[in-house]
């Protein structure tokens, strides 16, 4: 069965950066797209943007263009999430989600368990 | 950005009620229109995709239909396992866009 665990939580200083990993297993790594999708406490849903994990390619929402970098490695099945400059409206819950569909970004599909990132003086 | 508004923004059942919530696009999304639940402390499960597919193993009483601008999800007879928030999105455009989201509890 398709599983995603997510690296564990974080605390970061403002200014710092993170890097959130999520290890896929249960099917193939490189034929679905991975969303990263943040959720703020006590608040919604915001997509972040998405990695084709074959080709590499990215997409990132604007809102976070030129503070995010999504990765990966797969040769471990592995999908990272960095955001840098952090500030403290960036404590959420950070997660990955595989798209639910072959080589399609549109669907967030199952979903990892989560990675709670707090900014903190 | 296309902008998704969902109502209400909470609501209160009995055990049993027919539960429906609406989600509208600020433009046409043809049917690109998906539904989750996402319970307390736990990471979002989609439930509805393409806006009235059920996902594999869900259970029938969890519905959706609309198109274009105008959707809506039921749960036709309201559990006491249901109680979760429920978010609509689109996915016609990118980015993709989560409706605000509507909080269902038992009365």
């Amino acid at each position: 069965q398709v599983q995603l665990v997510q690296s564990g939580a974080e605390v970061k200083k403002p200014g710092a950066s993170v890097k959130v990993s999520c290890k896929a297993s249960g099917y193939t790594f490189t034929g679905y797209y991975m969303h990263w999708v943040r959720q703020a406490p006590g608040q919604g849903l915001e997509w972040m943007g998405w990695i084709n994990p074959n080709s590499g390619g990215t997409n990132y929402a604007q809102k976070f263009q030129g503070r995010v970098t999504m990765t990966r490695d797969t040769s471990i099945s592995t999908a990272y999430m960095e955001l840098s400059r952090l500030r403290s409206d960036d404590t959420a819950v950070y997660y990955c989600a595989r798209d639910l569909r072959i080589a399609v970004a549109a669907i967030p599909g199952p979903w990892g368990q989560g990675t709670l990132v707090t900014v903190s003086s | 950005d296309i902008q998704m508004t969902q109502s209400p923004s909470s609501l209160s059942a009995s055990v049993g009620d027919r539960v429906t919530i609406t989600c509208q696009a600020s433009q046409d999304i043809s049917n690109y229109l998906n539904w989750y639940q996402q319970k307390p402390g736990k990471a979002p499960k989609l439930l509805i995709y393409d806006a009235s597919n059920l996902e594999t193993g869900v259970p029938s009483r969890f519905s959706g239909s609309g198109s274009g601008t105008d959707f809506t999800f039921t749960i036709s007879s309201l559990q006491p396992e249901d109680i979760a928030t429920y978010y609509c999105q689109q996915y016609d455009n990118l980015p993709l866009i989560f409706g605000g989201g509507t909080k269902v509890e038992i009365k």
